[in-house]
């Protein structure tokens, strides 16, 4: 079956650590995969957005890769802060026709103090 | 500008009533979707529209009807409410322009008893 795994146990780390969250897929070749942030009962809020052409992308703290090789993304947050604790979430467009995107099951980060 | 906007936030049901979701959004998006998120199973398409009058099943359409009559409205119906309906809806929006990124609203909350 077609799939998106997530890191499948929440996540805990120190403040000022970098934290790291994959993305596996399967059965997708995805030309582009996004990252949303969603915070306790909210709406995902999009992130980052890395095209397959590109190894890597960076906004401010955040750094995503890709790797179609691999089938794998990983999502990394640098010099973390208690403010980035959220569930994180990737997601691709299985048919590359940007009408459908589906999401993996997300990641609960909890960074502590 | 209040982006995308769902009603109602919470609803409870009896097995067997039938409801409508309604999700409005002012920023002349194209695409509008609708997903169910679920503990551990992360975020799943129900259906999803590409343009006014067009509508398409996603991952978990069963039990589950849709319709685009307006632009800016994408209503979700269920018509013989199940316990294994209870989740929380999200409707989401996108446009070409938006370089695909998508805009969700804030969720509702739907508990079948």
């Amino acid at each position: 079956s077609q799939k998106i795994e997530q890191n499948s146990e929440a996540l805990n780390i120190q403040e000022g650590k970098t934290a790291t969250l994959t993305c596996n897929y399967t059965n997708y070749s995805p030309a582009y995969l996004q990252w949303y942030r969603q915070d306790p009962g909210r709406g995902p809020v999009f992130l980052l957005l890395i095209r397959e052409n590109e190894k890597e992308k960076r906004k401010e703290r955040l750094k995503v890769t890709f790797d179609t090789t691999l089938k794998q993304s990983l999502f990394h947050i640098t010099a973390s802060q208690p403010a980035d604790s959220a569930t994180y979430l990737c997601a691709l467009d299985p048919t590359n026709t940007g009408n459908q995107f589906y999401f993996g099951t997300g990641t609960s980060l909890t960074v502590i103090p | 500008n209040a982006g995308v906007t769902q009603t109602p936030k919470f609803r409870v049901l009896k097995t067997g009533q039938s409801m409508t979701l309604l999700c409005a959004q002012d920023m002349n998006h194209e695409y509008m979707y609708w997903y169910r998120q679920d503990p551990g199973m992360g975020l799943r398409l129900i259906h999803y529209s590409v343009g006014e009058g067009t509508t398409a099943k996603g991952e978990v359409p069963d039990g589950y009807n849709v319709s685009r009559l307006k632009k800016q409205n994408f209503l979700l119906g269920l018509e013989s409410a199940a316990p294994s309906q209870t989740s929380v809806y999200f409707c989401a929006s996108k446009t070409w322009s938006s370089g695909n990124t998508i805009y969700f609203g804030e969720g509702s909350w739907l508990t079948v008893v």
